[in-house]
């Protein structure tokens, strides 16, 4: 069974860059047909999808970060990565990894981890 | 985007009771060439991620219990739980698969009275 599990910085400056990694284990991020994805949840009440890579290399992104998300894979080290550049309080929020099949869903999550804007 | 919006935003029922969660997209989610609405739902409790419970609106994930059950077609939806139990405190959320990018409805709360 695939796993995934987030690293990075507790705490960004704002205007600097989020830099996140997604280390996947129980199967190989270049096989399949998945896409690998990050969502971010704000509050408790409050999901949004950020974006997702497929193994091809292809990316969608979602619109209302106005183009400050870069989504890319590290086959070699079966991880892969977000960054999020500019960044402001209104990007504090847990960051999940998670990995999505053909269809579109959801069928692996990590666990999350807190990135806090802070100066 | 596509506009996805529970009702209500929480609940507060008895053990044993059935708990009702509606869920409405702004487009049609039902995809004609396949007739299949690409319409999730998920549970999430504190400090986890979301679950996923059912998928294609009515398609229970293996090992979710069957107190569970999705419903609805194009643009309405509901999640069911039969018999509430203790362990089905959680927020709930429903979210369209059908176009990028992919949206959530804001939850729903459930809590036991």
């Amino acid at each position: 069974q695939v796993q995934l599990q987030e690293s990075g910085p507790g705490v960004v400056k704002p205007s600097q860059t989020l830099s996140l990694t997604c280390t996947v284990s129980g199967g190989s991020i270049s096989s399949g047909s998945y896409f690998w994805s990050w969502v971010r949840q704000p509050a408790v009440d409050e999901l949004e999808w950020i974006g997702r890579m497929y193994t091809s290399g292809s990316t969608n992104y979602n619109p209302s970060l106005k183009g400050r998300v870069t989504i890319s894979l590290d086959t070699s080290e079966n991880q892969f990565s977000l960054r999020l550049r500019s960044v402001t309080a209104a990007d504090t929020a847990v960051y999940f990894c998670a990995r999505m099949t053909g269809s579109g869903l959801f069928d692996s999550w990590g666990q999350g981890t807190l990135v806090t804007v802070s100066p | 985007d596509i506009v996805m919006t529970q009702s209500p935003d929480s609940l507060s029922l008895s053990l044993g009771e059935r708990a009702t969660i509606n869920c409405k997209s702004s487009q049609s989610l039902l995809y004609r060439s396949n007739n299949r609405n690409y319409l999730v739902w998920f549970q999430q409790k504190p400090g986890q991620p979301p679950k996923m419970l059912i998928s294609w609106a009515s398609t229970r994930e293996l090992g979710v219990p069957d107190r569970f059950s999705g419903s609805g077609s194009g643009t309405d939806f509901t999640l069911a739980i039969s018999s509430l139990q203790a362990e089905d405190v959680a927020v709930y959320y429903c979210q369209q698969y059908y176009s990028v990018p992919y949206t959530f409805g804001q939850g729903t709360k459930l809590e036991i009275k």
